[in-house]
Parts: structure tokens; sequence; C-alpha cells
């Protein structure tokens, strides 16, 4: 069966330091791969979404990037985080086809 | 355009009588529309899914929706909530090649004793 593994679960960083999420899915091959961010008191935004290695597509301009090095690994990174950038990370897969399958999430709070 | 709007920020029931959880969405095509149920510092569960099949779609935990194409809802229902119910709910539409989903502002349900 397919598992969808995140970490880490919580992260605590101070402004300006350097941020690295990492995503895995085991037991599907080319899946499609998401990034969405919850902030406190507001829906789900897809920050990234990828249909394949080194194939990714933003949705929306800011100091976030996510990569793609292997088939089933999604990493969203920051070379300085902002305060703004505190929320909850969601990585998610699709098998190219509805529906969304999604990570626990990773808490992060930039103090 | 897709688009979906959850009719109700917050809703409270007591335990054991029915849950009601709205949701309209606007789509150019025959939509796939989901139901995903998160508790607190956890991700998004799928509850169930409407994929063109069966208008009544029956899920997990005893929750059902309704696919009604002629007023562009998909509500979601339970007979009788339970106390493990309370968490936040999300309706799902997805983009026309699946690609993207669109997501409600979702509802947060609570239950009282």
């Amino acid at each position: 069966s397919q598992t969808i593994h995140q970490w880490p679960a919580t992260l605590v960083q101070p402004v300006g330091s350097p941020l690295s999420l990492e995503c895995t899915v085991e037991g599907t091959s080319n899946p499609n791969l998401y990034w969405y961010r919850q902030a406190a008191g507001r829906g789900l935004q897809l920050l990234f979404y990828s249909v394949g290695i080194g194939q990714i597509s933003s949705e929306v301009p800011q100091n976030l990037s996510a990569s793609r090095p292997q088939d089933r690994q999604f990493i969203l990174s920051s070379k300085k985080l902002l305060l703004s950038d505190s929320g909850f990370y969601l990585c998610a897969w699709t098998t190219g086809r509805p529906p969304l399958h999604f990570g626990n999430g990773t808490r992060l709070t930039v103090t | 355009a897709q688009s979906v709007t959850q009719l109700d920020s917050h809703v409270s029931v007591s335990e054991g009588t029915p849950v009601l959880l709205r949701c309209n969405y606007s789509s150019s095509y025959s939509p796939s529309l989901f139901w995903y149920v998160q508790h607190p510092n956890k991700g998004l569960q799928l509850l169930l899914k409407y994929t063109s099949a069966a208008t009544l779609v029956k899920g997990i935990n005893g929750f059902e929706a309704e696919f009604k194409k002629s007023e562009t809802s998909f509500h979601l229902t339970k007979p009788s909530a339970h106390m493990s119910d309370a968490a936040e709910y999300f309706c799902v539409v997805s983009g026309e090649n699946f690609n993207k989903f669109y997501f409600g502002s979702g509802t947060k349900l609570n239950v009282k004793p």
C-alpha cells in the first residue's frame, strides 16, 4: 500500500534561518506531489505542485522554493525565513487522478 | 473557473443529533468532489468522494454526501454526531485535468455532550 512520510513534525526556527522540509511517498511511482500551507485562521493555500522529476509549478510567489530530486521525494526550502512563513505545511500526492492523500504535516514556528 | 463555498465557518451540534455541513461549488465541467476531515495538528483524511457515479456517496465513520447538480451542492451529513466527530471539514473540487484542487475555507464542527 502507499504511504506518505513528512518530517519533521514540528520545527521552531529563528527569522533569517534556512528551511528544509522533506516529503517522501512509498508504494507508487510517478506521483503528482503537492505542498500546501495553512496559516492560522486561514484555509489551505497551494504553494507548489509537481507532475514529474524537475517539474515544479509555483502557485504563489514568495520566500519559498520546492524541488523534486527523485521521483517520490519533494522538498520545500527557504534560504531565509520570515515571520510570515509560520504555519502548518502539508505534503500531498495523487496518482495523477484524485483523490489527494495527505501527510501528517509540519508545524513551523518562526520566532 | 472552479470554486468551492462552505456556507458555515462553524457548526455546533449536540451528541446524537444530525450533522449537516453545507458545500456549494462552481465548475465549468463535470467535477469530482470530496470531503476531508482534519483533526488538530493532523493531516487531512479523505471522508468520501464523488466521481460521476452514484450521486449519494457513503464515506467513513457514518458520513455521507449527496451530489445535486441542479443545486450545485455537495452537502455532508451524518445521522448522529459523536464526540470524536469534532474537527474541521473541507469540501474540495478537482480541476479539469486533475492536477489542481480547490478547497473550501473549512467548517469547524463542535459536538456538545
